[in-house]
């Protein structure tokens, strides 16, 4: 079966700090593709970032990136100076083949 | 460029009624997609088509049929509304359905079942 776990249900962080949202994932593939999304409070699903599991390199985007790693089956994103803007729910998602799988996500508030 | 088109984007129903959610991509995506998003649950896969002319069920069917109508357009329908299908519903398409593709997603339709 195909899991994706994301402990932390609520997170906060103040403007311009960085914060971690974890996530876990299992599986028995060897190869699979990684994404994180936004969902501000305007509900648009939006993708963040994405990661590639044959790549050992971790994923960055501006001020996104995350730390991957394929042995723990862990796959977290950082965000570095953090913005209201960031204020949203982060989900993240696991791709084996075909479908997607998500977590049950993370709501981020950005505190002024 | 609109990309995933969802209507409407609010509904309220009451038990019993049916409705069509529609979707149409226009992106010349070969994959598409319906998603609910309950508190709590994240996203769970309702029904999917892989290409033009298939369908296929996905983690929650039970109370959905699908449709897909041409490329472009992959309907979901409630036959006979319950509570338990108040939810937000997502449309999503990709290329190729399989890869480093993220999905576009539509903007949602919040559906309450009363």
């Amino acid at each position: 079966a195909q899991t994706v776990t994301q402990s932390q249900p609520e997170m906060s962080v103040q403007e311009a700090e960085t914060v971690t949202l974890s996530c876990t994932y299992d599986t028995s593939e060897s190869n699979y593709y990684l994404f994180w999304y936004k969902q501000p409070p305007s509900r648009q699903m939006i993708l963040v970032i994405r990661q590639e599991a044959y790549k050992q390199q971790n994923a960055t985007e501006n001020r996104f990136s995350v730390n991957f790693q394929k042995a723990a089956k862990s796959f977290s994103l950082k965000i570095s100076d953090s913005q209201l803007g960031d204020t949203a729910m982060y989900f993240c998602a696991f791709r084996p083949f075909g479908q997607f799988y998500f977590g049950t996500g993370t709501s981020l508030t950005v505190i002024p | 460029n609109a990309g995933v088109t969802q209507t409407p984007k609010f509904q309220v129903l009451k038990t019993g009624q049916s409705m069509t959610l529609q979707c149409a991509q226009d992106m010349n995506h070969n994959s598409m997609y319906w998603y609910r998003q309950d508190p709590g649950m994240g996203l769970r896969l309702i029904y999917y088509s892989a290409s033009e002319g298939t369908t296929d069920k996905g983690e929650v069917p039970n109370g959905y049929n699908v449709s897909r109508l041409n490329k472009r357009e992959f309907s979901l329908r409630l036959e006979s509304a319950a509570p338990s299908q108040t939810s937000v519903y997502f449309c999503a398409s990709d290329k190729w359905g399989i890869g480093h593709y993220g999905y576009t997603f539509g903007s949602g339709t919040r559906l309450t079942v009363v």
